[in-house]
Order: structure tokens, then sequence, then C-alpha cells
């Protein structure tokens, strides 16, 4: 009963593929994030949606595209890997009103 | 000017101490603040949200000054089981949240 999930949790690729990382929430969050945490630990913000639509794009390069096929749904596709795009990635989501975060398990991407 | 910024840790302290964490962050127009917990490899977890005028959860205790734009984090009596990466947030509903950059507590037997 994972409230949000993501998938794969481990994915390790070459140079130049273009890969997607699913992200599924079941407590019916207002806003989906993607965030970023490299090597530094740094956790950085890439994108939010609420109720499908864009409201935040922070400048990640155009080879990043989340795509929100529904509210429960906030997947990230990326075209054409790059070595620094080595790092974990986090779906979250929250409410509303109240702000909190809940994050899924990450997913440790590694490029070759 | 980093938007949010932390001690740098990393604080190792014996169990049973109080160790402070402080938290500095430079968008006045800032209204929510939290405390996030992470642990080593994995997801960061709400640890407590973080009021005006102070709040306390069990042994922790998080204090903001809206003057000095900082925000506080103290544990009593530390655990072996605290050992983590502290995160302060802060952001508005419905906008950015920024994470700082985190700070490592090591609780040693």
């Amino acid at each position: 009963d994972t409230a949000v999930s993501q998938t794969p949790k481990y994915l390790v690729t070459q140079m130049g593929n273009d890969k997607s990382i699913k992200c599924e929430q079941n407590l019916g969050h207002d806003t989906m994030y993607w965030y970023k945490q490299d090597s530094k630990k740094f956790l950085k913000i890439m994108f939010s949606y609420n109720n499908k639509e864009l409201i935040i794009n922070e400048t990640v390069p155009n080879r990043f595209s989340p795509k929100s096929p529904d509210k429960a749904h906030l997947n990230l596709h990326i075209n054409s890997l790059e070595l620094g795009d080595s790092a974990v990635y986090f779906c979250a989501g929250s409410y509303a009103n109240t702000g909190e975060l809940f994050f899924g398990e990450g997913s440790r991407l590694t490029v070759l | 000017r980093k938007e949010v910024e932390q001690d740098p840790g990393p604080f190792n302290v014996p169990e049973g101490a109080t160790v402070a964490f402080n938290c500095t962050y430079s968008n006045s127009a800032s209204q929510s603040f939290f405390w996030y917990r992470q642990d080593c490899r994995k997801e960061p977890k709400l640890l407590m949200s973080v009021y005006s005028s102070g709040n306390e959860d069990g042994r922790f205790t998080a204090q903001l000054n809206r003057a000095s734009q900082y925000i506080s984090l103290l544990i009593r009596d530390s655990k072996l089981s605290d050992s983590a990466t502290y995160l302060c947030v802060v952001g508005n509903y419905g906008q950015n949240f920024v994470f700082g950059p985190g700070t490592r507590l090591s609780v040693l037997p």
C-alpha cells in the first residue's frame, strides 16, 4: 500500500539512450513533483504538476520531459542520457493545503 | 547567497546529548517551513512542520525567527536511531519548496 511508488528503483544505461521513470500515487495528492538528488546529496526540484498542469518547470535541460496521463501519475522521460544525469530521482506528492511532501523510494540512475 | 543554507556538519554526538541544527533562508516571502529527515539511501520523510510560535514533538523542538529568517531544530536525549541527515525545507503552498543541503547527524554509542 505504498503511497507514492516509482519504478524502476535502479536503472543502469549507456550514454545517449532514452529512458523513463514511472511514478504513481494513491493518496489523491493535488500536486506531484520530480526531484533530483545528485552525488553531493543536494535535492533540487525539477518539475511540479498540479491536476495535470505543469506549474513549475525549473531550468532543467529539455531532454527531460514530464508526462502526466492522469492525476495519479507523473512519469519522467529522459532523452539522450548524459553522464551528468546520474543521480537519484525522487517522485513526490502533496496536498495543496498542507505542503507536506510524500516521497517515493527513489530511482537510482547510473549512466555509463 | 543560496536560498536555504544549513550547518555543514557532520555532527557526531554521544547518546543522550542535546544537539541543535540551524537553517537560514533568503526569501522573506516564504510562509511554510519544515524539517525532513533522510536516512542513508532512503527517501526524505517529514519530521515536523515549523510554526511561527515554535513547536515541540517529543524530543524535537523547532523554532522559527521570521525577522532573522532563521529556523532551528533541537534534539534532546539523542538516540542512535536519530542518526540521519536533517533537511531544512522552505517554501509556499502551490509553489516551489526549496531544500537545504542537509546536516548529517551521527549519534555514537
